[in-house]
């Protein structure tokens, strides 16, 4: 089955503590990002990649990291989380070599809901 | 710079009836994408149509159809014959296939009523 996959899918942790939020596709999809949900703000982007080794940032990249060392694997990493960081974070994937004129569907993971004390 | 504008916050709607959902867009690219997705209660996300910017013919999937006026920048979903499933967040974004980025409105809660 076609699909991307996150993990864990609920995270409690505490200011500071580093964590790591695993996000798989087995689509052989080029494109990979990262979004953060908050009420009100819709989904922005944190983190995207184009391919392996190639990553650029989002809207809100502060506080984030990110890699790309294999192309179905793209962790979003916290250093050192803190409470605004607090969130719904979808991680997507997508052929990537879409444009203007062919269809280019993101799909998404099921979420990880964080919350940082 | 690229922007998503949803005027919408909550909608209700009886059901059976038509419904609009307004998005408008801004980018200066001549190259670009614009997506709706759905979000029910359950969290995930629905990918539900896609318009390209070359795309001379307005998209349909279903009961959904895209409303594509690109000199007024906009990209309404039209839903037909709404149902009680479809209450739900609906989310517009655009990709600018540029900047390779990826841009969300804020979001416009649907509620269908029996």
């Amino acid at each position: 089955e076609a699909q991307v996959t996150q993990n864990p899918r609920y995270l409690i942790t505490v200011t500071g503590k580093k964590l790591t939020v695993t996000c798989s596709q087995n689509m052989n999809h080029e494109y990979m990002s990262w979004y953060r949900q908050d009420p009100g703000l819709g989904l922005r982007q944190i983190y995207y990649s184009m391919n392996v080794e190639v990553t650029d940032k989002g809207d809100v990249p502060e506080g984030y990291k990110v890699s790309r060392k294999e192309k179905r694997n793209f962790p979003l990493i916290l250093e050192s989380p803190s409470p605004n960081q607090t969130s719904l974070y979808f991680c997507a994937s997508s052929l990537g070599s879409g444009g203007a004129y062919s269809v280019d569907t993101q799909y998404f993971g099921p979420g990880t809901r964080l919350t940082v004390l | 710079a690229q922007k998503i504008t949803q005027t919408q916050p909550g909608m209700f709607v009886q059901e059976k009836e038509a419904v609009t959902l307004d998005c408008t867009y801004d980018t200066s690219d001549p190259s670009y994408g614009l997506f709706w997705y759905k979000q029910p209660s359950s969290g995930e996300m629905i990918f539900l149509i896609y318009q390209g910017s070359y795309d001379q013919q307005n998209a349909t999937e279903g009961r959904y159809s895209l409303n594509f006026q690109k000199a007024r920048k906009s990209a309404n979903l039209v839903i037909s014959a709404s149902q009680l499933g479809d209450s739900a967040m609906y989310f517009c974004a655009m990709r600018d296939f540029s900047a390779s980025k990826i841009i969300f409105g804020s979001g416009t809660r649907l509620s269908i009523r029996p």
